[in-house]
């Protein structure tokens, strides 16, 4: 299979509301990043991990390097959080894997 | 926050033209990386290079040259433009630890 895959490929939400997004690895990943690139097509680092947990403002993500998973948390969910959501992931060299992406669509 | 700078930011190209795009940046990086996106799908990578004056070949090479005549700077060449090359391009750098950072794109149309 896929070394990142990523899932939901699409979610739409309310405003207000929580969700998550989550990579599977199929093998043992050093570090993850998250991204978002938003309408415009510009790419925003969110968050880089080699372990554990990290919290942004209404953001959250966890790397468990060895259950094989990442996951990206919204809470309270902003029209301005609508975008494409792209997970990567590298398993030891320099390279990044990435997933192929989650498009969240925020509605009023 | 580290500065990436790609020029230009979109370009149309006919078939079988030479096609130069710039990637510059001012973070004292080490690394930087040249990136394609299809309408829909994540990015993949085309060549990459760790030092200056050597480049190497990402995932799909096949079509593109880079050249890093600097720490600074990094180009993608595309000899023969195709059709198939049409995509935005992102440009990347980062310091050694992964941690990338990208420039705002480059959307090239080959026509």
């Amino acid at each position: 299979g896929m070394p990142v895959e990523q899932n939901p490929p699409a979610l739409s939400l309310y405003e207000g509301a929580d969700s998550g997004l989550r990579c599977n690895f199929s093998t043992t990943m050093k570090s993850v990043q998250w991204f978002q690139q938003n309408h415009r097509g510009r790419l925003i680092t969110l968050f880089y991990l080699a372990q554990g947990t990290k919290e942004n403002g209404r953001l959250k993500s966890t790397f468990n390097s060895k259950e094989r998973y990442s996951t990206l948390h919204i809470k309270d969910a902003q029209l301005e959080d609508s975008g494409t959501y792209f997970c990567a992931a590298t398993s030891g060299s320099w390279q990044l894997i990435f997933g192929s992406g989650t498009q969240l669509t925020v509605m009023p | 926050e580290a500065a990436v700078t790609q020029s230009p930011r979109s370009k149309v190209a006919v078939t079988g033209g030479k096609v130069t795009l710039s990637c510059h940046q001012t973070n004292n990086h080490d690394y930087m990386y040249w990136y394609r996106q299809d309408t829909g799908h994540g990015l993949r990578l085309i060549h990459y290079s760790y030092v200056a004056d050597s480049t190497e070949k990402g995932d799909i090479p096949d079509g593109y040259k880079a050249s890093r005549p600097s720490q600074e700077n990094f180009s993608l060449i595309l000899e023969l433009a195709s059709l198939s090359q049409t995509a935005v391009y992102f440009c990347a750098s980062s310091d050694g630890d992964e941690r990338l950072f990208f420039g705002h794109g480059t959307k090239l149309s080959v026509l």
